[in-house]
């Protein structure tokens, strides 16, 4: 039983498109987290929810709009897709958001922007 | 804020041999530190952690990390390399923020396994 899943897996689109990224977690977390991990493998924090509430936004281009419906799902709606937009989005949990808190972490959905 | 900083992009070590992966971060407060181990076509997860209590901190697989304050160093360790140990390696550090914290990521070690 996969404790934090994200669906698709893969996804290869045109520039220009909307899409949207969908993650469900069972583990019971209050907060959850996206990430994007650029072909560097570098991971950089985009968005976290605490309880369907949006705790932390980084500087990321408006045309990415998370939607947390309820605390066990975040999905993440991607506008007008770019390029540059090509990556690996995670999706990740945890119990709390205390700084020591473990995160577990989704398998990832791999973006292609043709 | 804080930031991690990750010694060597790529470690090659002979299965046996003993890995060192280097992690420093920067911080005026205690942090929390963690090593996450992300398997290729993976997510991340966890190794071990830091958070309060003992320094040397013992983590799955047969992993430890020690926690020098005083080298603001937070090294991961393994006495005897397997070939399944191959992956990349991720240093973190807890960045506290006005109600709450966020994760900040080293720019990530890979670990080669030489048979």
């Amino acid at each position: 039983d996969t404790a934090v899943s994200q669906t698709p897996k893969y996804l290869v689109t045109q520039m220009g498109n909307d899409k949207s990224i969908k993650c469900e977690q069972n583990l019971g977390h209050d907060t959850m987290y996206w990430y994007k991990q650029d072909s560097k493998k570098f991971l950089k924090i985009m968005f976290s929810y605490n309880n369907k509430e949006l705790i932390i936004n980084e500087t990321v281009p408006n045309r990415f709009s998370p939607k947390s419906p309820d605390k066990a799902h975040l999905n993440l709606h991607i506008n007008s897709l770019e390029l540059g937009d090509s990556a690996v989005y995670f999706c990740a949990s945890s119990e709390e958001r205390g700084g020591g808190e473990t995160q577990y972490f989704g398998p990832g959905t791999r973006l292609l922007v043709l | 804020a804080q930031s991690v900083t990750q010694l060597g992009s790529h470690v090659s070590v002979s299965e046996g041999a003993l890995v060192l992966l280097r992690c420093n971060y920067s911080s005026s407060v205690p942090p929390y530190l963690f090593w996450y181990v992300q398997y290729p076509n993976q997510g991340l997860q966890l190794l071990l952690k830091y958070t309060t209590g003992a320094t040397l901190v013992k983590g799955i697989n047969g992993f430890e990390a020690e926690f020098k304050k005083s080298e603001t160093s937070f090294h991961l360790t393994k006495p005897s390399a397997h070939m399944s140990d191959a992956a990349e390696y991720f240093c973190a550090v807890s960045d506290s923020l006005t109600g709450g914290f966020k994760t900040i990521f080293g720019a990530g070690t890979r670990l080669f396994v030489k048979a």
